[in-house]
């Protein structure tokens, strides 16, 4: 069965560091890979999805890039961290048609930066 | 307008009730939807998936689409105190796979 892993769960940032956050899936091969962010109170905003290893494609302009440098990975990073950086994190991944549409999440990363 | 919009809540009813989640969407051309269940500090899971007009049921949980009304609807009957959680409603943009347009979620407490 497939599963989808994210690290870390948590973590306090100051503003101006770098980021980092992780995610893997098992169980598939080129999976559809997706960076959302959920903000207190708020739905869930797609930030970046990939279909193939090395092909981003960024939905918001942002603080924020992503990589894709295996097949079943998917990374977030940012430079410089900043205020409205914080957040939850969500990797999820799909699969090619008819379930493309249907997305597995990972548990999230929740991201603080002071 | 948001292309798809939740009542955020929070909604309070007592164990055993019947509740219904309401989300409205503002582009005719959405024809897939989704509904997730997200508990408290964790990912979204998919509950359940519509297309078109109708309805889809499952166990407690019935999904409702009204294109006409553009009117998404998930139905728990019988709620329980394990139902608690943010109810997410979800489409795919412009039906392009997984990238999804989600509305704020409607946050539910069944009390015992």
């Amino acid at each position: 069965s497939q599963t989808i892993h994210q690290w870390p769960a948590t973590l306090v940032q100051p503003v101006g560091s770098p980021l980092s956050l992780e995610c893997t899936v098992e169980g598939t091969s080129n999976p559809n890979l997706y960076w959302y962010r959920q903000a207190a109170g708020r739905g869930l905003q797609l930030l970046f999805y990939s279909v193939g290893i090395g092909q981003i494609s960024s939905e918001v302009p942002q603080n924020l890039s992503a990589s894709r440098p295996q097949d079943r990975q998917f990374i977030l990073s940012s430079k410089k961290l900043l205020l409205s950086d914080s957040g939850f994190y969500l990797c999820a991944w799909s699969g090619g048609a008819p379930g493309a549409n249907v997305l597995t999440f990972g548990a999230g990363s929740r991201l603080t930066v002071l | 307008q948001k292309e798809v919009e939740q009542d955020p809540g929070p909604l309070s009813v007592p164990e055993g009730a019947i509740v219904s989640l309401n989300c409205t969407y503002s582009n005719s051309a959405f024809q897939y939807f989704m509904w997730y269940r997200q508990y408290s500090r964790k990912g979204p899971e998919l509950l359940m998936y519509t297309y078109s007009s109708g309805n889809k049921e499952d166990g407690r949980f019935t999904a409702q689409v009204d294109k006409a009304s553009q009117y998404v609807s998930l139905l728990i009957r019988d709620s329980q105190p394990s139902d608690s959680a943010t109810y997410l409603c979800a489409t795919p943009i412009y039906n392009q796979g997984g990238k999804l347009i989600f509305g704020q979620g409607t946050e539910l407490s069944v009390k015992p």
